[in-house]
């Protein structure tokens, strides 16, 4: 079945360094991918979604200069947590579209930042 | 702007017991509708996938009923295992699938062996 590679699975920096997330399908062309952020003890909520080629369209509250998405590829979207403070602590999950199938999860990252 | 709700938020039962989750979602104009399970600290496995023109899926010991006029959906769990135990999560998607899924707080269920 359809595989989606997300690295690392978890990851420990220092506040104001930057952190970079990959997430790869591993046997098919995912035409959008998406990102979630997930706090402890809450739901999975969209960050953006980002279409290979094009820039990525962010969630309201999300900023934009913070996360930097790059989708150069149908199998490679990233994720940079950019001058990462405490707050930013979170699980990030990944997925990847390829309609009409259905949407596949990365196994997400568990980033702390110190 | 759509919203999931899950009911209950937490659940612990005696392993064996037929158990039901429910999902609740503010706009019926979804294109599907995707129960999952997250395991502590790990990602989402799915479950079952409901299309809006469909009104259940089953998988095994799982089956998702889907009420989209009513906003509802129900995941029910036949004999129960301690196994089954994890947070399971309701998600709809809209904008064909291409909107990405809004998500639940989810259900946080312990089957007592």
């Amino acid at each position: 079945g359809a595989v989606v590679s997300q690295h690392p699975s978890w990851v420990i920096c220092k506040s104001g360094t930057s952190v970079k997330i990959e997430c790869r399908s591993l046997d098919f062309q995912a035409t959008t991918m998406f990102w979630y952020r997930q706090f402890p003890k809450q739901s999975l909520m969209l960050m953006a979604t980002s279409n290979e080629g094009s820039k990525a369209t962010y969630e309201q509250g999300v900023e934009k200069d913070k996360f930097l998405i790059n989708h150069a590829s149908l199998t490679l979207s990233t994720l940079t947590v950019t001058s990462a403070h405490p707050e930013d602590s979170s699980f990030y999950i990944c997925s990847a579209l390829s309609q009409p199938s259905p949407l596949h999860f990365g196994n997400g990252t568990r980033l702390t930042v110190t | 702007k759509q919203e999931v709700t899950q009911i209950p938020a937490a659940l612990s039962v005696p392993e064996g017991e037929n158990l039901v989750l429910n999902c609740s979602f503010t706009d019926s104009a979804i294109y599907n509708l995707q129960w999952f399970r997250q395991d502590p600290g790990k990602g989402l496995t799915s479950l079952l996938l409901i299309q809006s023109s469909q009104r259940e899926q089953t998988s095994g010991r799982l089956n998702a009923s889907l009420d989209k006029s009513s906003g509802r959906s129900t995941l029910y769990i036949a004999a129960s295992q301690p196994g089954d135990s994890a947070t399971y999560l309701c998600a709809v998607g809209q904008g064909g699938g291409a909107d990405g899924l809004t998500f639940g707080k989810g259900t946080h269920l312990i089957i007592q062996p």
